[in-house]
């Protein structure tokens, strides 16, 4: 089964404090990408991350870094030092090939971050 | 750049109205397109998507359909909504590169039904 799970319905930190969001992946093919995705309140998701099966080196971009774990099956995201502007929904989500001539997104439910002042 | 648009922001209508949701991609040809759903639970669910112009999937049997009358336009219809058709719609476009490319999402429509 092709499944991402995202344990956390929502996290609620205080500023500056650094948080963890969590994602754990099913998928039976042995090339995928994984996806984390920040929706704001206006509703748009913004695209953050893209990662490869093939590539487990962790990603640092500003204050965010993200954990890709094969073994464990997780690619985990860490927001360092948060800030009211990183309230949100997050997303992550896992593709795989479908139908033949494209890929599907599989989400998580989504953990809602709030970040108070 | 690549851009997305997606119109009405917001729209309100009564139970059995018809329906009609735009959202044209700039920037790119050929993309793949998507249209999804999002209920007040927060989850996305896949309603439709093509890979060209008229070639249209359906994810989910409902009384919703999609057309893509241009490379770059999508559009989603009902001819009588339902209660059940509230909720936020968002399209969004991908490269045609299998699975590697990431999809990025237009600012999508609040639909509520009443």
């Amino acid at each position: 089964a092709q499944k991402v799970t995202q344990a956390q319905t929502e996290i609620s930190v205080v500023e500056k404090e650094d948080v963890t969001l969590d994602c754990v992946y099913e998928t039976r093919d042995t090339t995928y990408y994984l996806f984390w995705y920040k929706q704001p309140p206006s509703g748009e998701l913004v695209f953050l991350i893209r990662r490869n099966s093939f590539d487990e080196q962790n990603e640092i971009s500003g204050r965010y870094s993200w954990n890709f774990q094969k073994s464990t099956s997780s690619f985990n995201f860490t927001i360092t030092a948060s800030q009211v502007v990183d309230s949100a929904v997050y997303f992550c989500a896992l593709s795989v090939r479908y139908g033949g001539a494209t890929n599907k997104l599989i989400f998580g439910t989504g953990t809602l971050l709030a970040v108070q002042p | 750049s690549q851009t997305i648009h997606q119109w009405p922001a917001t729209l309100v209508q009564p139970v059995g109205s018809p329906l009609s949701l735009e959202c044209t991609v700039e920037g790119t040809s050929n993309p793949n397109l998507y249209w999804y759903r999002q209920a007040a639970g927060r989850g996305l669910q896949l309603l439709f998507y093509s890979v060209g112009i008229g070639q249209i999937s359906s994810e989910v049997p409902q009384n919703l359909s999609a057309s893509r009358p241009q490379d770059r336009q999508f559009i989603l219809s009902s001819k009588k909504l339902l209660l059940s058709d509230s909720g936020f719609y968002l399209c969004a476009w991908s490269g045609r590169t299998l699975l590697s490319y990431e999809q990025y999402f237009g600012p999508g429509t609040r639909l509520t039904v009443t």
